[in-house]
């Protein structure tokens, strides 16, 4: 019930292509959905997150969509550079429990081709 | 600037030996975590502190230990019990138990030789 699934493990896009990378969960105590990129040799820096309060959240070329009955979230990357190439995690928590640290996905490696 | 510091950034481990980590911030948060990332496994919680003199273990304990004396540091020694301690360690804060404000430092590339 603790796990975050996160699919695909890697994936390859054309410059200007829109990626997509979906997450699930099963533990219904998750309130707090974050985005995580991460370049080679570098700590992961948060790049998006989303409460189950609303359906979608938008800051710039990155989307969050969360299905709450689904209990799936994605990241939706349009126009798509080649300067997104990273590691994508997605990541859940019970925001307002007593345990802080975050449940991670595996990641997906994203490569954007010119 | 407000962050956190990991060092060394790539250490070399004899096998047999224990090494330490080190994790500074300041920015005054409460909580201080430590993961191992490896290719295709995603980031696992190995420790995690909530507050000065106290710290609970996460999935992958076994063969790892840390103190927290202070709130702005965290280190984690990798002993000569954990049998493949090859990775990438990643050390994090966040504000409270809620884990605002969830930072990560750049990370510490161990590698046993």
């Amino acid at each position: 019930q603790q796990q975050v699934k996160q699919s695909p493990q890697s994936l390859i896009v054309q410059k200007g292509g829109i990626s997509i990378i979906n997450c699930a969960y099963e533990n219904t105590a998750f309130d707090y959905f974050p985005w995580y990129q991460q370049f080679p040799g570098k700590g992961p820096a948060l790049l998006i997150a989303i409460r189950p309060d609303v359906s979608e959240k938008k800051e710039g070329r990155f989307t969050i969509s969360f299905n709450k009955s689904a209990k799936q979230f994605s990241l939706h990357i349009m126009d798509s550079q080649p300067g997104d190439s990273a590691t994508y995690f997605c990541a859940a928590k019970n925001y307002g429990g007593s345990q802080g640290n975050l449940i991670f996905g595996k990641g997906t490696k994203l490569s954007v081709k010119p | 600037d407000g962050g956190i510091t990991q060092s060394p950034k790539y250490l070399f481990r004899k096998e047999g030996q224990n090494v330490t980590l080190s994790c500074e911030q300041n920015l005054n948060h409460d909580a201080m975590y430590w993961y191992r990332q490896d290719p295709g496994q995603g980031l696992r919680l190995i420790y995690y502190s909530q507050i000065v003199n106290d710290f609970q273990k996460g999935d992958i304990a076994e063969g790892y230990s840390v103190s927290r004396e202070k709130k702005e540091s965290f280190p984690l020694t990798v002993t000569s019990a954990q049998k493949n301690p090859t990775a990438f360690y990643l050390c994090a804060s966040s504000i409270g138990r809620a884990g605002h404000g969830y930072t990560f430092g750049s990370g510490t590339r161990l590698t046993v030789v």
